[in-house]
């Protein structure tokens, strides 16, 4: 069955780094695109970024560009999201989704992800 | 700045039915936006309803239905019950491998 399972969230200061990841399993991982979103407690979903099947492609929200990178191993069917420079409005929980046909159709479970001094 | 919009509450009796709604601040919705719509219990994985407007997700009841309805994706719950009670969030397409959620809507059944 279609699996993703998010890790590697925890507390950092702002300003700093935290990498998550994202590991796939019971599906073809590199025929599909990965979604990330985010959630503030309390708040609506935020989508985070897209990176396409080959891995070549990315594309994020303007809130997290320049700041945010992810990337893909296909060999180990995980993808990741690098956050740097965090600011507190970046602490929420982070999900991970498989994309079919421009929507999300198997998501994890989330990591959540606190910035605080 | 555009914005995806959608009711932040809304309420139905249990067998009513409630049509949520999904626009955008600077143009009309089409299905070149690829509507898509979940249902949410806050700090939990999403579940999608429905995908590409109208094509509803394996096993999920025949009571929710996708279209578009003048110039926004509509989601319709016919038929609601006690466990609809839920968020619901609406995604659109915006070009580019670029996507956005609206602000999601609270909905109450009583």
């Amino acid at each position: 069955q279609v699996e993703l399972v998010e890790s590697g969230g925890g507390v950092v200061q702002p300003g700093g780094s935290l990498r998550l990841s994202c590991a796939a399993s019971g599906f073809m991982f590199s025929s599909y695109g990965i979604h990330w979103a985010r959630q503030t407690p309390g708040k609506g979903l935020e989508w985070v970024g897209f990176i396409q099947s080959g891995g070549t492609n990315k594309h994020y929200a303007d809130s997290v560009k320049g700041r945010f990178t992810i990337s893909r191993d296909n060999s180990k069917s995980i993808v990741y999201l690098q956050m740097n420079s965090l600011r507190t409005e970046d602490a929420a929980l982070y999900f991970c989704a498989r994309d079919v046909r421009y929507s999300c159709d198997y998501w994890g479970q989330g990591t959540l992800v606190t910035v605080s001094s | 700045q555009t914005v995806v919009t959608q009711e932040p509450s809304f309420s139905v009796s249990p067998g009513g039915t409630v049509t949520l709604t999904c626009g955008l601040s600077s143009a009309s919705v089409s299905t070149s936006h690829y509507p898509s719509w979940y249902q949410q219990i806050p700090g939990r994985a999403p579940r999608r309803l429905i995908y590409t407007t109208n094509s509803r997700s394996s096993g999920v009841p025949d009571r929710f239905s996708g279209s578009i309805l003048g110039d926004k994706a509509a989601l319709t719950i016919t038929g609601a019950q006690a466990d609809d009670e839920s968020d619901y969030y609406c995604k659109l397409y915006m070009g580019g491998d670029i996507w956005m959620f609206g602000g999601g809507t609270k909905l109450t059944v009583l």
